[in-house]
Formats: structure tokens, sequence, C-alpha cells
């Protein structure tokens, strides 16, 4: 079954840039989508078809994906931005999600 | 505004069956899928499954086939999503979401239904 890889944790100073990584086996010829979940809520898209971002979600939020990675950038992480991050792509009509990641800004 | 209200929280012995309800607003029903995603308590987001409400068609992740049945009434603008055969691994909120548009990203997400499995 297909696999999305992301690391468990990631750290970012306020103010600098954090990036996310989400892994997995041509995932450049798919659609990555990203999702933010702070605790006790439910997820909400901030990317979607790779690069797009919903109405009302900040600039700040970005993605690209390539080859085997897509990757979420939070550009000037402000500290409402820690939270878990999951991308999610499609494969063979399945949904598929990373393990999700933990930003920690500090 | 798009909103989706899932039904409350439930408690069920293992080998019992459980159905959640998800009533969507805002939008016409019959024109996006729904997803149904869970999530373990401490855990990552896990796909159950989908459902096309306006023509039925489902399609179900591999590992809850045989297991879990989604439907919907388009008169109540409502779906549902039952699994049956629970074991205390399912204790997990389960979450509607709408998708939407090519590749079906769930843009709006229901408040989530925690299902508690226990003897």
């Amino acid at each position: 079954s297909y696999e999305l890889t992301q690391p468990p944790s990631v750290s970012v100073s306020p103010g600098q840039t954090a990036s996310i990584t989400c892994s997995g086996d041509k995932l450049g010829d798919k659609y990555a989508c990203w999702f933010q979940q702070k605790p006790g809520q439910s997820p909400v898209l901030v990317i979607y078809q790779d690069t797009k971002r919903p109405s009302g979600i900040p600039e700040r939020f970005s993605g690209s994906n390539s080859g085997n990675t897509a990757t979420l950038t939070i550009s000037g992480t402000q500290a409402m931005d820690e939270a878990d991050y999951y991308c999610q792509a499609w494969d063979s009509s399945s949904v598929v999600f990373g393990g999700g990641t933990k930003l920690t800004v500090l | 505004q798009v909103q989706l209200v899932q039904s409350g929280a439930e408690v069920k012995k293992p080998g019992a069956s459980v159905k959640v309800s998800c009533k969507a607003s805002g939008y016409t029903f019959t024109g996006y899928d729904m997803h149904w995603v869970r999530q373990a308590p401490g855990q990552g987001l896990e796909w159950v499954g989908w459902i096309n409400p306006n023509s039925g068609g489902t399609n179900y992740a591999q590992k809850f086939q045989g297991r879990v049945t989604m439907t919907a009434d388009t008169s109540i603008n409502t779906a549902y999503m039952e699994l049956s055969r629970l074991r205390s691994d399912d204790t997990a909120v389960y979450s509607c979401a709408r998708g939407v548009g090519a590749t079906s990203a769930f843009d709006y997400w229901g408040q989530g239904t925690l299902v508690t499995v226990s003897s």
C-alpha cells in the first residue's frame, strides 16, 4: 500500500521559515494537500492541489510538490501556527495521510 | 455558510455496531462527495472511505471493507457511516469531511464524534 512519510517534529523560531516535508513514491505525479490541526479541533485545509490556498488561509502558507517530496512552507511563522500538520494524497482511488508533523514555535 | 454537524458521542461494547450521522447545510448536498476520517487518541488521521450522495456510490479503505457501510439520505441532507464488529482499537473520533473539486480536497469538516469501544 502507498505510504506518505513525514518527520515527527519540526521546530522553528518566531518570524523564521518552517518547512515540513512529505515523502512518497512518485508523489510529484499526484496532487498533495496539507491540513493543520490544533489540539481538540478538526483539521483545516491549508494547501490543496500542491500549491493552492483556500480562501482565508494566510499567504505565509505555501506548498510545492516535485519528485518524491511535497513541502509545506510557512514563512514568517507565528506562534498561532504551532499545530500538527498532515499531508494527504490520492493513490488508486484511495486517500492516504502522512503520519503528521508536530510544529513547535519557540 | 457550509456546516457539517455530527451526532453525539457513543459508547459501544466489542462486537457491536455504531452508526454516526453527519447533517450538511449551506450547500447542495448532492453536489459533493462526503468522506469519513478517523483519529484514534493521540494518533494521526486515517481515511475510512467516501460516498457520492448523488449516486450512492461508495469507496472504502481496504482495511474497513466488510465492516463499514456508508449511506446518504438526500431528503434530509445527511450522510451516515456505520461500522460493525467493533473492537477496542476502533476507539477514535470519527469525522465527516466534504470533498471538493477534481481532487476532492477536504474543505469542510464536521466537529467529530467520539466512539468508545469498551467492555
